[in-house]
């Protein structure tokens, strides 16, 4: 079975500051990625980034890194230099190599507020 | 580019009542998938479709159920709504891969009195 953990629900950070939401994951398939979206108050999803296990290197995408440690089983999303635009709620989600057709996973979510 | 288009956006049901939220899209993917959104409880999977004419049951799908009529469409049915079914929904597609993104639909708001 897969199961994703977000143990934060609620985040603060000072603008222009940076965060990271942390994102942990159990699976026992031998290859996984994982992805973060973020959701804004509209609603809708928007992906961010996507971190595969066997990747060398962590992912980076403007702002939004993944600080990726395979033995300890996290997938970290750090966001620098906040933004009032970056209050949101964050998700993590993981998909393994035995469910490439499907079984996309989802964390609880981290909602974060990013204060001016 | 439409993308996921889900209908309708908002619905309000009585307990007992049936629906089906519709799900289409236009990017010629093979996975489309159906969540259920929550307070605290992120988005849980209730069922999938890998592929046109297979489906599979995710984390929640009792009380649901799903048809993939073809490759652009995969609708969600409530037979008998229940308050307990009350929630956000959104529908989803992807290509199939391991590090394929999924994009979604603007939701459905369904409260069910």
């Amino acid at each position: 079975a897969q199961k994703i953990t977000q143990t934060q629900p609620g985040m603060f950070v000072q603008e222009k500051e940076a965060v990271t939401l942390d994102c942990t994951y159990d699976t026992s398939d031998p290859s996984y990625g994982l992805f973060w979206y973020k959701q804004p108050s509209s609603g809708e999803m928007i992906f961010l980034i996507y971190q595969g296990s066997y990747d060398q290197q962590n992912a980076t995408e403007g702002r939004y890194s993944l600080n990726f440690q395979k033995a300890r089983k996290s997938a970290n999303l750090v966001i620098s230099a906040s933004q009032l635009g970056d209050s949101a709620m964050y998700f993590c989600a993981m998909r393994g190599i035995y469910n490439q057709g499907g079984k996309l996973i989802f964390g609880q979510g981290t909602e974060l507020s990013v204060k001016p | 580019n439409a993308g996921v288009t889900q209908t309708p956006k908002f619905q309000v049901l009585k307990t007992g009542q049936s629906m089906t939220l519709q799900c289409a899209q236009d990017m010629n993917h093979n996975s489309m998938y159906w969540y259920r959104q929550d307070p605290g409880m992120g988005l849980r999977l209730i069922y999938y479709s890998a592929s046109e004419g297979t489906t599979d049951k995710g984390e929640v799908p009792n009380g649901y159920n799903v048809s993939r009529l073809n490759k652009r469409e995969f609708s969600l049915r409530l037979e008998s709504a229940a308050p307990s079914q009350t929630s956000v929904y959104f529908c989803a597609s992807s290509e199939r891969g391991l590090g394929t993104e999924a994009f979604f639909g603007q939701g459905t708001r369904l409260t069910v009195v």
